[in-house]
């Protein structure tokens, strides 16, 4: 993989059901993953920073796990709300560069 | 914290003409600075990384002369589309840095530009 790939690139769910999405990143020369929650009309929102292997970050209903040996890592998002609706999006930085490298993001619409 | 403010938020201009978007970090020094276009239904795409009092370096493929970049103060930078032109047509939007130990950026809101 040499670019971030996010999928599903969108998805409806009923307000309550837990859900999930996935980042694919390159694995060589890694130094951090991030999420970030971007609400419409409003700047994007740093949600988690992972940097090691096995990596597992938890902020109320939301989670996200780190797996860099095969590069992928998961959000989750347990009992969604309305609110909860937004694209998420996840980046990477390599160990040279240090610049973010995004994906095309997942929107995510909870449906009350 | 970590609050990043960007103005103006929309901006509609005639082709040929010039366009300054300013981002600024309102509650803490930013070392460095990035802008950032996003083309519909695709991801952001860096541009140019900005360090205060410095050039800034251009990514490949963005005209340095077309995207005019200043970084005058730790607070505040700025991005001129010059000689606008229809397909410059975009959503900009620029983020922050605190340190170089630190990856994480703060975004401003973005600003959608249209050059009719």
């Amino acid at each position: 993989i040499l670019n971030v790939e996010q999928s599903p690139q969108s998805l409806h769910v009923q307000e309550g059901d837990s859900t999930n999405f996935t980042c694919s990143f390159p694995s060589s020369n890694f130094y951090a993953l991030h999420w970030y929650r971007w609400e419409t009309a409003k700047s994007p929102e740093a949600l988690f920073v992972m940097t090691l292997n096995g990596d597992e970050k938890k902020k109320g209903r939301i989670s996200a796990t780190l797996n860099t040996k095969e590069g992928y890592s998961y959000l989750y998002i347990k009992g969604s709300q309305p609110e909860d609706s937004a694209t998420y999006l996840c980046a990477y930085s390599s160990g040279s560069a240090r610049q973010l490298t995004f994906g095309s993001g997942t929107q995510l619409t909870v449906l009350p | 914290g970590a609050v990043v403010s960007q103005h103006p938020s929309r901006v509609i201009c005639k082709s040929g003409t010039s366009v300054k978007i300013e981002c600024r970090s309102l509650d803490f020094q930013a070392t460095t600075m990035f802008w950032y276009r996003q083309f519909p239904k695709k991801s952001l795409m860096l541009m140019a990384t900005s360090n205060e009092g410095s050039k800034a370096t251009y990514e490949q493929g963005v005209e340095k002369d077309k995207f005019l970049i200043n970084h005058a103060s730790l607070t505040l930078s700025t991005l001129t589309v010059t000689s606008a032109h229809p397909e410059d047509s975009s959503f900009y939007i620029c983020s922050a840095r605190r340190s170089a130990s630190t990856d994480t950026q703060y975004f401003g809101p973005g600003t959608r530009l249209t050059v009719l």
